[in-house]
């Protein structure tokens, strides 16, 4: 069966550090997968996807980046972080290609972000 | 901008109550949708998928109303465990010919003994 690993679960990060959290998935080829945030009394927004290896697209502009080194490993990270940046992190997979309609998304346990 | 819309909430119901919630969405080429369920700080997961003719999985009911744009989940006999932030989902089409979720708000419900 397929899962889906996050880490770290939670994390404090002082203004100005770098970040770097991973999300890797196993059971399944070639996934589409997704960062989304989720922030305090807000809905998820979707940060980055990616159909394949080295495919990164953007949803919003942001002081984050996005890689994806390894088919099934997916990277969040940032140089700088702000304030602005705390919250919950969801990585996400679904099946692999263009996503038929009831293709639904798998989350990770996600990670709790709080830049001090 | 493409968005989805739920009721505020938080619901608060005793145990054995019927709870609706509703949903609507903004973008008419919306292709599928799902209720979501997450529980306090933990990941959202799926609850159910919702098609165009209804669905029912024991006391979970959706229905789709492709025309007015909206999507509803109906609980009948609430339990304490039922309390959790109920996610309206919809996947929409991007750009690039590929697809992903937009999440709703989400709505809490408080089941209360």
């Amino acid at each position: 069966s397929q899962t889906i690993h996050q880490w770290p679960a939670t994390l404090v990060q002082p203004v100005g550090s770098p970040l770097s959290l991973e999300c890797t998935v196993e059971g399944t080829s070639n996934p589409n997968l997704y960062w989304y945030r989720q922030a305090a009394g807000r809905g998820l927004q979707l940060l980055f996807y990616s159909v394949g290896i080295g495919q990164i697209s953007s949803e919003v502009p942001q002081n984050l980046s996005a890689s994806r080194p390894q088919d099934r490993q997916f990277i969040l990270s940032s140089k700088k972080l702000l304030l602005s940046d705390s919250g919950f992190y969801l990585c996400a997979w679904s099946g692999a290609g263009k996503p038929r309609a009831n293709t639904e998304a798998f989350f990770g346990q996600g990670t709790r972000l709080t830049v001090v | 901008r493409k968005e989805v819309e739920q009721d505020p909430g938080p619901f608060n119901v005793p145990e054995g109550a019927t709870v609706a919630f509703n949903c609507t969405y903004s973008n008419s080429a919306s292709q599928s949708f799902f209720w979501y369920r997450q529980d306090c700080r933990k990941e959202p997961k799926l609850l159910m998928s919702v098609y165009s003719s209804g669905n029912e999985d024991g006391r979970f009911t959706a229905q789709l109303n492709r025309a007015s744009q909206y999507i509803s989940l109906l609980i009948r006999d609430s339990k304490l465990s039922d309390s959790a932030t109920y996610l309206c989902v919809v996947r929409e089409g991007l750009n690039s010919g590929y697809s992903t979720l937009t999440f709703g708000k989400g709505t809490m419900l408080l089941v209360s003994p």
